[in-house]
């Protein structure tokens, strides 16, 4: 079965710029999951979404940060504008029902914000 | 809310070393824990996970024992391969990932 698709791989954009990640879970995988990593620490969960309605933000900068799951498929996770500290790897993970399934992470965009 | 304590890295073995990477959590009741590794260029995986207490997690010959008594579930591998290097995630069921530990290991 094909993987978690992430777009872009890669993206630099200068500070107070906005950007957008694109990703496509798993087929028939109910959690989508986005995780920002940065350099030399653990994935930190930004947003959980159970189809297309989110189960929690709590860690989500909602004054930069926003995301939306169209017909519980496609995600996307967008900051505007964004900060020298949002530099990092955006993870996309699905899994098939909740998070004591095995989530199947994506490649990653690395974002460097100069 | 939960947390995970991850022993400091990188650590370097030589080929067929015993390998132990120590793992604590705090955390409201009994979650499911889990191991994650990310090999060189890839994505993070699942390695191994425990659904409740004394639960024993095995995978590609490593094994995890969940512990409530110290709130551990340390990873050990008896004999390290060169294809083993890769940095390991301890994670709960509440989306809590430790910080990972880089692991090298020479012929």
């Amino acid at each position: 079965e094909a993987g978690v698709a992430q777009s872009p791989r890669y993206k630099i954009i200068e500070k107070r710029q906005s950007v957008a990640f694109w990703c496509n879970p798993i087929s028939g995988h109910a959690t989508l999951y986005w995780y920002q990593q940065i350099l030399g620490q653990g994935p930190k969960l930004l947003i959980q979404f159970q189809n297309n309605g989110v189960v929690d933000d709590s860690q989500l900068p909602k004054d930069r940060f926003s995301a939306e799951r169209l017909k519980g498929v496609d995600s996307t996770l967008k900051i505007q504008p964004a900060k020298l500290e949002d530099s990092a790897v955006y993870l996309c993970a699905s899994s098939s029902h909740g998070p004591t399934y095995e989530q199947y992470f994506g490649p990653g965009t690395r974002l460097t914000v100069t | 809310g939960d947390s995970v304590t991850q022993m400091e890295g990188p650590v370097t073995l030589s080929e067929e070393a015993f390998l132990t990477i120590n793992c604590t959590y705090t955390a409201t009741g009994y979650p499911s824990l889990f191991w994650y590794v990310q090999y060189p260029g890839e994505g993070l995986q699942l390695l191994l996970k425990a659904t409740k207490a004394d639960d024993k997690g095995s995978n590609k010959g490593f094994e995890a024992t969940y512990r409530k008594e110290t709130t551990s579930f340390h990873l050990e591998k008896g004999s390290v391969q060169v294809s083993d290097s890769a940095v390991y995630f301890c994670a709960t069921e509440k989306l809590v990932f430790g910080k990972g530990m880089k692991l090298t290991v020479n012929p």
